[in-house]
Parts: structure tokens; C-alpha cells; sequence
């Protein structure tokens, strides 16, 4: 039963460029949930999705991220035209219904260079 | 909103010691509790948690109670080991909010 899946576990990208990262979430969760980490500071909620639907994107910047969880295939988290301070560890969370805890993924750590 | 607050890290100790890692919360209702425990270049695991008053969640040694009447969820261990440095973040989920939020972590350092 493999657990919630990040890839690509570390990411390079220059400034300007596109970086899309993607989270596989355990089978039978329905609930994704992604989060930033930036060094020396804890998680950031960012957003929280269902199949098919954003439910709550009140943490995510307005401007150059988006994020998706299609019917089929991963949730995608996009962020358009990085600049540095986009660095940080990008994690990944799915559950059921959250009270019975959240499975995190290894995050995807990205550098903007 | 719902917020926690955990005691600043590091935390150093020598192994065998006796762990706490405090942690305060505010919320609306009755969240539920979770301790997670992070290691180097790793995501979150879930180590430990509580849905209500009084209940005690305990995993791999480590113990923490939900205690309304203080409105906190204090992470102990009896004897710590090298293994267990890592960094522990604190966290609830419901009390008004579907948002689950997490503390900013404490990072613990043990020494043989």
C-alpha cells in the first residue's frame, strides 16, 4: 500500500521558468491537502483540494500559482515565472476525513537559481 | 482562527533524558490533536494523536494528553535515544476549521 507520492523529490529551475510538481495521494484518500516549508519555519498551508475541486486556496499567492486534482492522475501544484524566494520544501498531505491524522509525502524540494 | 504555539527549539538533551515539547492551542470547539515528527530530508509522519478531552495518545514511547481546561497537548518520552532527533511539529485539525494547522516546530538534538 504505497503511501502518498511526490516526484520530483528535488527540483532546479532558473528564474523565470515554470516548475510543476506533482503529488499521488494514498490510495482510497480523497483529500489533498499542500503545504510550504521554507528553512527554520514551519509548514505554510497553501491549498486544499478534493477531486476535481478547490476547496479552500485562501493560503496560496494569487499571482503565478495554481493548483489542480483532476478525476484522473495526480494533483498538480504549478508555479509560473519562479523567483527565488519560491525556494523551499514543497509537501504534500491526503487523508479521508482528516480526524484520523494526515499521510505527508517527502516533498519536493525546489531551488530557484 | 485556529492557531498553535509550540516552545522554541533546539531542543538538546543526553540520551536517556527526560523529553518535553510544549504545545498550546486556540481553537473553536473540540479539534483534534496530533503530534508529527519530521527527520532530515523526510516529509511528516504522524507519530501520535488524541480526538478529545483527557484521551492519551502514545506511539514508540513518546505520550502527549489533550487537556482542555489548559488548552494544551505537551509531547513527553521517559528516555530519549539519538534516533528520535528529529523535528516535531505540533497540530490540530477541526474547531471550526477543515484547515488542519500546524505549529512551527520544535527541532530536538540528542546526544550519546
Amino acid at each position: 500500500n504505497a503511501g502518498v507520492m511526490q516526484n520530483p523529490r528535488h527540483l532546479v529551475r532558473r528564474r523565470g521558468q515554470e516548475a510543476r510538481l506533482r503529488c499521488s495521494p494514498m490510495k482510497g484518500h480523497s483529500h489533498v491537502y499542500w503545504y510550504r516549508q521554507l528553512p527554520e519555519e514551519g509548514l505554510k498551508f497553501m491549498v486544499y483540494l478534493q477531486k476535481e475541486n478547490i476547496i479552500d486556496e485562501s493560503g496560496m499567492p494569487k499571482e503565478r500559482f495554481s493548483a489542480e486534482f483532476p478525476k484522473e492522475g495526480p494533483s498538480i501544484l504549478r508555479i509560473q515565472q519562479v523567483v527565488r524566494g519560491d525556494s523551499a520544501a514543497y509537501f504534500c498531505a491526503s487523508s479521508t476525513t482528516g480526524t484520523e491524522g494526515y499521510t505527508f509525502g517527502s516533498g519536493t524540494r525546489l531551488t530557484v537559481v | 482562527g485556529n492557531s498553535v504555539t509550540q516552545m522554541e527549539g533546539p531542543v538538546t538533551l543526553s540520551e536517556e533524558a527526560f523529553l518535553t515539547i510544549n504545545c498550546t492551542y486556540t481553537a473553536t470547539g473540540y479539534p483534534s490533536l496530533f503530534w508529527y515528527v519530521q527527520y532530515p530530508g523526510e516529509g511528516l509522519q504522524l507519530l501520535l494523536k488524541a480526538t478529545k478531552a483527557d484521551d492519551k495518545g502514545s506511539n514508540k514511547g513518546f505520550e502527549a494528553t489533550y487537556r482542555k481546561e489548559t488548552t494544551s497537548f505537551h509531547l513527553e518520552k521517559g528516555s530519549v535515544q539519538v534516533s528520535d532527533s528529529a523535528v516535531y511539529f505540533c497540530a490540530l485539525e477541526g474547531g471550526g476549521s477543515y484547515i488542519p494547522t500546524f505549529g512551527r516546530g520544535t527541532s530536538l538534538i540528542v546526544h550519546p
